[in-house]
């Protein structure tokens, strides 16, 4: 399978606990990127990596929340002390960056329920 | 502040119709525009996508219709199927923004027999 892949899939956790998210995107995009999506809403951007680097951060992205990309491969996005607030589906998404391929390729997502 | 307004917040459409869906914006930094398809338990999926120096652009049943100086876009699917039943977001992407993308709030349509 040549997509990006999210793992987990679901994700439950109690209030207060830290969590961390893995996203591999498809080997040949350099750019990744980090989306909240909650229930009726469109996604909203978090964060996005160019190689290892880490470009962009939304204001969305509290002190809580941290991503990293070692040598430009996978991603994690790790929140401590989640709070209620913090449930919805994490998406990562890739690209290639080349301007004749701004589309993204999405994973599946991972829905993280805070308990 | 929502900087991609996209309307109707659903939408039903007998099998064949033509669904119209569409989104408004302000920033005129915005230079594409990306249509996304998204089926429940699963990401968004790029559909089509448009440049503002194009004015219309079909691939398959579907095709985006752009007034850049109304600063209006729509997603029209033709011949509609129940398999299109989907929720649908429009997108736009700033200039040297790092391919970063503004969505719209979604638009779920349900296609009956």
């Amino acid at each position: 399978d040549t997509g990006v892949s999210q793992d987990p899939r679901h994700k439950i956790t109690k209030r207060g606990q830290n969590v961390t998210f893995r996203c591999d995107p498809i080997s040949e995009h350099n750019r990744l990127y980090w989306y909240r999506q909650t229930l009726g809403q469109g996604p909203e951007f978090l964060t996005y990596f160019q190689n290892e680097a880490q470009l962009e951060k939304s204001r969305l992205l509290s002190d809580r929340f941290s991503a990293e990309r070692p040598k430009g491969s996978f991603s994690t996005l790790e929140i401590q002390r989640t709070e209620q607030g913090d449930s919805a589906m994490y998406l990562c998404a890739s690209s290639s960056g080349a301007p004749s391929s701004y589309g993204y390729t999405f994973g599946s997502g991972t829905r993280l329920t805070v308990v | 502040q929502q900087q991609v307004k996209q309307s109707p917040q659903s939408l039903i459409v007998q099998k064949g119709g033509i669904p119209i869906i569409n989104c408004a914006y302000e920033n005129t930094a915005f230079d594409y525009f990306p249509w996304y398809q998204q089926f429940p338990g699963k990401g968004p999926a790029l559909l089509i996508a448009i440049r503002p120096d194009v004015s219309e652009k079909k691939e398959g049943r579907f095709t985006i219709s752009f007034n850049k100086s109304a600063k209006q876009f729509s997603l029209h699917i033709m011949d509609s199927q129940p398999g299109d039943s989907a929720t649908y977001f429009c997108a736009a992407r700033v200039t040297g923004g790092g391919n970063k993308l503004t969505f719209g709030t979604g638009t779920q349509l349900k296609v009956e027999l």
